[in-house]
């Protein structure tokens, strides 16, 4: 079974501060990683992936994620958050799973950016 | 131009009456999904189909049908919706590949049970 753990269900920044958030997942084996942003009134959105390779991955808007296999963790970061970014992210994970492949969605962060 | 459609967006429905959701996609990707999404909750994958093989999660609901007559369309269909089952419901689709897959989704049609 595979499982996604966000850690962080609310968080509140004022404009120009950085933005850290918390993802760690579980799954025995190969997995492929995302993060989904949902503006208000929305639908989902890819923000970024990371399927091999580089375990820095650069997304739009200024987002960039680590994947730390070790940790089992795949942070989504941003240096500077803008107004604009008020929205809730989900991090999902997609492994193999009875021969399909499966996306888990882990429980989602609603970010606030006051200006 | 969008994508992936849902129609309606908002649904409204009494109790035990069948109701049926409908999702499109301009993408040709081989693959649909339908998720039900409760406040503050992650999104829960109900079935997809990978063409036309169907796939139905082992907690979902026998109330819970659905329908992909070809590749564009994707319907559900609640037999006897239950207040429990007011939610956002997505369509999202995705074309598989040998490194992993990549899912659009739709705006969601919101689904009130009275």
């Amino acid at each position: 079974a595979q499982s996604v753990s966000q850690h962080n269900h609310h968080v509140i920044l004022s404009e120009a501060a950085s933005l850290e958030l918390g993802c760690n997942y579980s799954y025995g084996g190969t997995v492929n990683l995302f993060w989904y942003v949902q503006y208000p009134g929305q639908h989902l959105q890819l923000l970024l992936k990371y399927f091999s390779g580089d375990p820095l991955v650069k997304g739009i808007k200024g987002f960039e994620a680590e994947f730390i296999k070790s940790k089992f963790s795949f942070n989504l970061r941003k240096p500077s958050v803008q107004w604009s970014d008020t929205a809730e992210y989900f991090c999902a994970i997609e492994g193999r799973s009875g021969g399909y492949q499966k996306v888990t969605f882990g429980i989602g962060t609603k970010l606030q950016v006051i200006p | 131009d969008a994508m992936v459609i849902q129609n309606p967006r908002y649904q409204v429905t009494q109790f035990g009456k069948p109701v049926t959701l409908s999702c499109s996609q301009t993408l040709n990707h081989n693959v649909m999904y339908w998720y039900q999404q409760k406040s503050s909750q992650a999104p829960k994958l109900l079935f997809h189909y990978y063409d036309k093989d169907f796939n139905n999660e082992a907690d979902t609901p026998d109330n819970f049908q659905s329908r992909r007559p070809n590749t564009s369309f994707c319907f559900l269909d609640i037999r006897s919706p239950g207040l429990g089952d007011a939610a956002m419901y997505l369509c999202a689709t995705s074309r598989v590949t040998s490194v992993g897959e990549t899912q659009y989704f739709g705006p969601g049609t919101r689904l009130l049970v009275l």
